[in-house]
């Protein structure tokens, strides 16, 4: 069966600090990784990654993917309050289903 | 303005009262889906649509229907609504199949 899984389910960080959200994948036909931002509504876009190594980077967010573990993380530096969410990892297999992990709630207080 | 709409946005039924939750989109895209997400589960996938009269089941697709007579629109239709199917439900489309745009949500509870 086809799974994410996402870890740790949540946590709390004080403004500044780096967290680590991690997000391992068993599927069939792997295509492309996802990564989604959901704050009390649509969850919103922030990565895909397809090939292994490759630092996809935006502002104060990265990720990247490894292809052979076959695991991804998403870096956040200096955290904000406005960072503040569920992080959603999703896989695309080829075939064009998509299948989410359970996501991390992460709380940044001030 | 780019986006996907869905509606009603909330909704509270019955068991057994059929009811269909509307998504559109004004972007063109050939992959539109829908999804529904409960707490501690994630999105799981319920059905998607790569083109006009073409669909296929996603992970969760029992006691759902879709249709996809024109390009923009993916209704979602309950024929037989059950408790069990009290969720946030949410519409995506993308040009490809990667990088999705998603809906506002649709709550939906049935007594």
């Amino acid at each position: 069966e086809d799974k994410v899984v996402q870890s740790p389910l949540s946590l709390v960080v004080h403004e500044g600090d780096t967290v680590t959200l991690n997000c391992s994948y068993e599927v069939t036909n792997f295509r492309s990784l996802l990564w989604y931002k959901q704050e009390k509504k649509a969850p919103t876009f922030l990565f895909m990654l397809t090939s292994s190594g490759i630092e996809k980077k935006s502002g104060r967010l990265s990720s990247i993917l490894d292809k052979k573990e076959l695991f991804s993380i998403l870096n956040i530096t200096a955290t904000q309050t406005g960072d503040s969410a569920v992080y959603l990892c999703a896989v695309m297999e080829y075939g064009n289903k998509l299948v989410f992990g359970a996501g991390t709630i992460l709380r940044v207080k001030s | 303005e780019a986006q996907v709409t869905q509606n009603p946005r909330y909704l509270i039924t019955v068991t057994g009262k059929k009811l269909t939750v509307t998504c559109s989109q004004n972007m063109n895209h050939e992959y539109m889906s829908w999804y529904r997400q409960d707490p501690g589960l994630g999105l799981r996938q319920i059905y998607y649509s790569m083109n006009v009269e073409v669909t296929d089941k996603g992970d969760v697709p029992e006691g759902y229907k879709v249709s996809r007579k024109e390009k923009r629109n993916f209704p979602l239709i309950l024929e037989s609504p059950s408790p069990n199917q009290t969720s946030l439900y949410f519409c995506a489309s993308s040009f490809s199949t990667d990088t999705q745009y998603f809906g506002p949500g649709t709550r939906l509870t049935v007594l």
